[in-house]
């Protein structure tokens, strides 16, 4: 079965800093790939998707994802971190054939140090 | 504005009591789902339906019903609910066609006792 693996359920980093989150999934063939964000007592809401078009893809609040295929894995970044990024960010996948039905990562708690 | 609206947002109830939490969206999407959350382990898709009277078991479905009679409503029922079901449940949407991002209510956070 198909799987989405979030590396770290928590990373923090000071505020200013490099953020990196990873994702990485299992199938050798690409599927469609989204970051999601959850603030504290909010839903979620989609930060970015890929859909072939790009390999790197721009979302909201300055973060981005690349996609790479040989590595399985659609990494976000932000070059600098804010207070207001903390939350926790979801990584998840879908495919045609299972009617893009969103297979999703555990989540990773972004902690900013100020 | 669109949005998917949850009912309630916080609710503390008794095992074996009835009770029912609402899901509307406004944006006359075909597809509707529901997930729970869990400390570690994500989001995990308990039903969903591709549209009205279209409904199918997600991951962990034992203990919950839900329905579809229109397609701007897609109630969670649990019948005879449990400490287990203790947990944040989310509704979500999206258009039926393609491949399109799902749309999220606030939440409702459910504590059997």
């Amino acid at each position: 079965a198909q799987s989405v693996t979030q590396l770290g359920s928590h990373v923090s980093v000071s505020e200013g800093a490099l953020v990196l989150l990873r994702c990485n999934y299992s199938s050798s063939v690409p599927p469609y790939l989204f970051w999601y964000v959850q603030y504290p007592n909010q839903g979620l809401q989609l930060l970015l998707k890929y859909t072939s078009a790009a390999t790197l893809v721009k979302g909201i609040n300055g973060f981005e994802a690349e996609f790479k295929k040989s590595e399985t894995s659609f990494h976000l970044t932000k070059p600098s971190a804010h207070m207001s990024d903390a939350a926790e960010y979801f990584c998840a996948v879908s495919y045609a054939d299972s009617n893009y039905q969103l297979i999703w990562g555990a989540g990773t708690k972004l902690i900013i140090k100020p | 504005e669109a949005q998917v609206t949850q009912n309630p947002r916080y609710l503390i109830t008794v095992t074996g009591k009835k009770l029912t939490v609402t899901c509307s969206q406004n944006m006359n999407h075909e597809y509707m789902s529901w997930y729970r959350q869990d400390p570690g382990l994500g989001l995990r898709q308990i039903y969903y339906s591709m549209n009205v009277e279209v409904t199918d078991k997600g991951d962990v479905p034992e203990g919950y019903k839900v329905s579809r009679k229109e397609k701007r409503n897609f109630p969670l029922i649990l019948e005879s609910p449990s400490p287990n079901q203790t947990s944040l449940y989310f509704c979500a949407s999206r258009p039926g066609t393609g491949n399109q991002p799902q749309h999220f209510g606030d939440g409702t956070r459910l504590s059997i006792l």
